[in-house]
Formats: structure tokens, C-alpha cells, sequence
């Protein structure tokens, strides 16, 4: 079973904020959600991740609703290095090894 | 510079070879990871191991055999067992009961003629 739903594509705007959501209706109170990117042909580079407040770091901002079920990731002024397949997971940081990626999102940043 | 490394970056092999990949880190990091990608598909995780001396299989084990004699190695073994062995490999390695941070290897891209 996914524990994540995502848009399998989106396109973006050089300089417009990305905004990508992920469903997670089934995501239990322990689990984190964590979003990595994969730039074509290269390793996942983590993003960031979160429990249920909003954060922020040199990369991105991820928003988290109050119920927990979706989030919001948002690269503020998207740049073409930027585009990339981007994967939303949940997992709870004990079991560091259950990352499971599933198709995630491909991003295409248009000049 | 901390990080870590993959090679080769692209392997070709004749069906019915052993082949191993190498994956080495210099962060300091407990638990080391292999995962597999094929064209347009997400990671499936292949082993694992938190410490020296022990591993764990993952979700696509069978064909894939492992060791971790050092902290700072985990090789991948391909097998002639493993019997769709084309695929995109990835290490990955993090700290053990912390963010949940994995950092990932450029990729070992490997082709089974």
C-alpha cells in the first residue's frame, strides 16, 4: 500500500514559487514527512522534513496541514536546477532504514 | 570533503557474471544502505546494515548478497541468481536513531549484455 499519493509531473515558471503537494491521509502520529529530490541519473538529496509544524531551511519551505494528512512542499523561486523528481515519504525516524520512494513528482522548471 | 562514492559510475557485465559495487563513506555514519532504481520507477531497498559485522535484506534481497567488514564499506554483489541485474544502484548511508537523514552516492548504472 502508498502511504503517499503525489502528481506524477508538474511544470513550473523560472522564478515562480514550485509548490508540490503529497497526499498522506494514513500517516500515524509518529511518522515524519520527508522530502528528497532526484536530479536525472544522480543519488536523492534529502530536502527537508517535518512533524506537524511548518519548516523552513536553505532549500525549501514545507507546510503540513493541521490534520496531518497532506503537505505542501515550496521552492520559493524555482531555478531550471531545480527541476528534478521529488519524493514525498513518511517514516519515523527509528526505523531509519523504511524509506520507501515511491514514483514521486518530475518538476520541469521552464525558462 | 565528507561524502560518498560509487564506482564505477557505469559497469557492464556478461550474463551468468558475479559482479560487486562498491560503495564507501567518510561521514562517520552507522548504517549503510543499497537500493535499486529502474527507468521511470522510485528506490526498492535491497539491504541494509546498522553496524559492523550485520546486515539486514530489504524488500528485493534475493540475488543480492552484501558485507560489512568496515564501517566505512558496503559492497554489493550481484549475483547470477538475480535475474533482471540492468538497473540504476544506489548507496546510501546515515546515522542510526537521528533524523532519519539518508545521503546517497552518485549511482552505479550497471548492464547486464
Amino acid at each position: 500500500d502508498a502511504k503517499t499519493t503525489q502528481p506524477t509531473s508538474m511544470d513550473c515558471a523560472e522564478g515562480r514559487a514550485a509548490n508540490l503537494p503529497c497526499n498522506h491521509s494514513t500517516i500515524s502520529g509518529n511518522e515524519y514527512v520527508y522530502w528528497y529530490r532526484q536530479i536525472h541519473s544522480q543519488g536523492p538529496q534529502y530536502i527537508i522534513h517535518g512533524l506537524k509544524n511548518n519548516e523552513t531551511n536553505e532549500m525549501a519551505s514545507l507546510i503540513i496541514t493541521e490534520d496531518r494528512k497532506s503537505s505542501t512542499l515550496i521552492l520559493p523561486h524555482a531555478t531550471l536546477r531545480d527541476t528534478a523528481v521529488y519524493y514525498c515519504i513518511v517514516s519515523t525516524p527509528a526505523g531509519s532504514y523504511q524509506l520507501t520512494f515511491g514514483k514521486g513528482t518530475k518538476l520541469s522548471v521552464i525558462p | 570533503d565528507g561524502g560518498i562514492t560509487q564506482s564505477p559510475k557505469y559497469l557492464f557485465r556478461k550474463e551468468g557474471q558475479n559482479v560487486t559495487l562498491s560503495c564507501e563513506q567518510n561521514l562517520n555514519h552507522d548504517a549503510m544502505y543499497w537500493y535499486r532504481q529502474d527507468p521511470g520507477q522510485g528506490l526498492r531497498l535491497i539491504y541494509y546494515s546498522q553496524i559492523v559485522n550485520d546486515f539486514q535484506k530489504g524488500d528485493i534481497a534475493e540475488g543480492y548478497s552484501v558485507s560489512r567488514e568496515k564501517k566505512e564499506s558496503f559492497p554489493l554483489t550481484v549475483t547470477s541468481a538475480q535475474k533482471n541485474p540492468t538497473a540504476f544502484y544506489l548507496c546510501a548511508s546515515s546515522i542510526v536513531g537521528g533524523k532519519n537523514t539518508q545521503y546517497f552516492g552518485p549511482g552505479t548504472r550497471l548492464t547486464v549484455l
